[in-house]
């Protein structure tokens, strides 16, 4: 069965500084991976993905994921972090054809 | 473009009560999602529809939820009767096909009392 991990509930970064939203996955085969983005009251937006070739993959308003085949990791990224990248972050995996499984979300907090 | 349209934003029913909502996709759109987020947690996939066949329905709890996509454009779900724990924003979310990115309406607010 697939599974996907997001250890950290609230993940707190002062504006300026580099931020890491980390989530880790479970599948069997090649994995499909997403970063989603949900501001209050509004849809999920997408960000980025990965689903073959370079591991580093660059994605909407500056964010970067890494997929880690050894450490089944897919953190997300940002160098410098804005005030306005405060939202809900949601890791996604599915394998082939199977549905999307989500993580449980972590909150990023920028703070100024 | 235009994004994926849901509506209501808001609904609040009581139990035993039947509601439904709609969604339009993104134009050219073939596949179509339904999911079930509850407070705190990820959005859980109800439905998915390919064009106007079904693909995925597994986790749709048929007794009381029921989903169509009448010439494989807008949907609509609805549940009948609902339940206390069937409160949870619904997500409509669409894509090109199944292996691209899916792309989520604002979603509808269901409260039941």
């Amino acid at each position: 069965a697939q599974s996907v991990a997001q250890p950290e509930d609230q993940v707190n970064v002062a504006e300026g500084n580099p931020l890491t939203v980390k989530c880790t996955y479970s599948v069997s085969g090649n994995p499909y991976l997403f970063w989603y983005v949900q501001y209050p009251n509004r849809g999920l937006q997408f960000l980025l993905k990965y689903i073959t070739g370079d591991n580093l993959v660059k994605g909407s308003y500056g964010f970067e994921a890494e997929f880690n085949k050894s450490q089944t990791s897919f953190h997300l990224k940002k160098p410098s972090a804005l005030v306005s990248d405060s939202a809900l972050y949601f890791c996604a995996v599915r394998r082939w054809t199977d549905k999307l499984i989500f993580g449980t979300g972590t909150r990023l907090q920028v703070f100024p | 473009e235009a994004g994926v349209a849901q509506s209501p934003r808001y609904k609040i029913i009581e139990k035993r009560q039947s509601v439904a909502f709609w969604c339009n996709p993104i134009s050219g759109h073939a596949t179509l999602y339904w999911y079930q987020q509850i407070l705190g947690q990820g959005p859980k996939l109800l439905i998915q529809f390919q064009n106007n066949g079904v693909v995925d329905d597994s986790q749709l709890p048929k007794d009381r939820f029921s989903a169509e996509r009448l010439k494989g454009v807008d949907s609509t779900l609805k549940i009948q009767p609902a339940k206390l724990e069937d409160s949870a924003v619904y997500l409509c979310a669409s894509s090109l096909d199944w292996q691209r990115a899916q792309y989520f309406g604002p979603g509808t607010r269901l409260t039941v009392t």
